[in-house]
Order: structure tokens, then sequence, then C-alpha cells
């Protein structure tokens, strides 16, 4: 099966700049997860999502991050205006259901400059 | 709350020799947890996984790890050493009685000493 798809690899801004990195995950794996990993450090949730509805997004700083998943399938996460401690790796992962074991993409790595 | 400590940041070993890598977990219920792997600019690869079953698990390319309740304990472990082996390597526990989301440690970066 196709595994996490995530789109740009990587991607160098601007502080105060806008920048939006897109995620697709397996085919009918209902329940979608964006990870931040800071250079050093382990990935931390961000968002959850099961389906099109948002399950736990409690670390998702919301003054500047947005995420979305409209149909239940491929997912968008955008930063605006972005940090330089916004400079990570983003991780996007799913699973078929909550409490399976999740497959993550090869990730987006930004940089902001 | 849930939480993972990994005694060591960085492990060397020589080739052919056992891996140990160490990890403590906190939570307040019954944990599922996890091992996985990072390779340089590569995604996340699942290692192996606890879900209350067997205690000692067994993963991909000959890793185990043993379940211990009473030290909370998960260590990782591989008898003989590859050089492919040399990755950063991450312990995680979920949130089972949430929404199921993985916290993960801090992160052991394997060298593999030819």
């Amino acid at each position: 099966e196709a595994g996490v798809a995530q789109s740009p690899r990587y991607k160098i801004i601007e502080k105060r700049q806008s920048v939006a990195f897109w995620c697709n995950p397996i085919s009918g794996h209902a329940t979608l997860y964006w990870y931040q990993q800071i250079l050093g450090q382990g990935p931390k949730l961000l968002i959850q999502f099961q389906n099109n509805g948002v399950v736990d997004d409690s670390q998702l700083p919301k003054d500047r991050f947005s995420a979305e998943r409209l149909k239940g399938v491929d997912s968008t996460l955008k930063i605006q205006p972005a940090k330089l401690e916004d400079s990570a790796v983003y991780l996007c992962a799913s699973s078929l259901d909550r409490g399976d074991g999740y497959t993550f993409g090869s990730g987006t790595r930004l940089t902001v400059v | 709350a849930q939480s993972v400590t990994q005694l060591d940041s960085h492990v060397s070993v020589s080739e052919g020799t056992p891996v140990l890598l160490r990890c403590n977990y906190s939570s307040s219920y019954s944990p599922s947890l996890f091992w996985y792997v990072q390779h340089p600019n590569k995604g996340l690869q699942l290692l192996l996984k606890y879900t209350s079953a067997a205690t000692l698990v067994k993963g991909i390319n000959g890793f185990e790890a043993e379940f211990k309740k009473s030290e909370t304990s998960f260590h990782l472990t591989k008898p003989s050493a590859h050089m492919s082996d040399a990755a950063e390597y991450f312990c995680v526990v979920s949130d089972r009685t949430g929404a199921n989301n993985l916290f993960f440690g801090t992160g052991t970066r394997l060298t593999v000493i030819p």
C-alpha cells in the first residue's frame, strides 16, 4: 500500500511569512495526526482528526497555526505568521482507527529565517 | 499523565555486539508502549509495540523489548548490532484512555562502530 504522502519536503521562509503543508494519509485511514519535531527533540502532537472532525487540538498554537481536513481525507496545516521557533520537521501520521499503530510520512522540514 | 524517559541520549556499540536502549515510562493507566526508529531524513518506522499481551515483544530487524511493570521499564534490545541499525530511537507511550495520542521520549541516538 502507498504510504503517508507529505509535501513539500523542504521549505525555507522568512519570519512573519505564511506557509502551508499538505498530507495525504493511507487510503481508508480515518485518523490523521500532525506532529512537530524540533531538532534534538521527540515529536509533539499538534492536532488529531477523526475523519473530518478534530479530536484533540489542545497543543496547537491557535493564534498562528490552523489545520483542516475538510473531506476527511487529506489535510493541510498552516502557519501564519511564522516565527523563528517554528523551525522544525512537521510530521503527518495516519491510522486505521484510534489505538492502532501509526504510519508516519517523511515529514516537511521548515526553516524560518 | 503519560510520559517516557529515555535514559541515554547517545549509545555507541561495536558491530556484532548487543544493543540496549533504556526507557522508563509513567502512566496513570495500563499503557500501550512503542519503539519507533528514525533514520536520517526518513520518516518514523514502528519497531514494535506492547498492548498488554505478552510482556516480551518481538519486533522487526531482530529487536525486542520487555515490559516490566514493577520497574516501569520498556527497554529495547538486540543481540547483535548491524551497521544499518545506526539511527535515532524513540520510546513512546500511548494515551489509551483519551484520544490515543502518542507521547514521545527525547530519543536515543545509536551509533554502530565498524
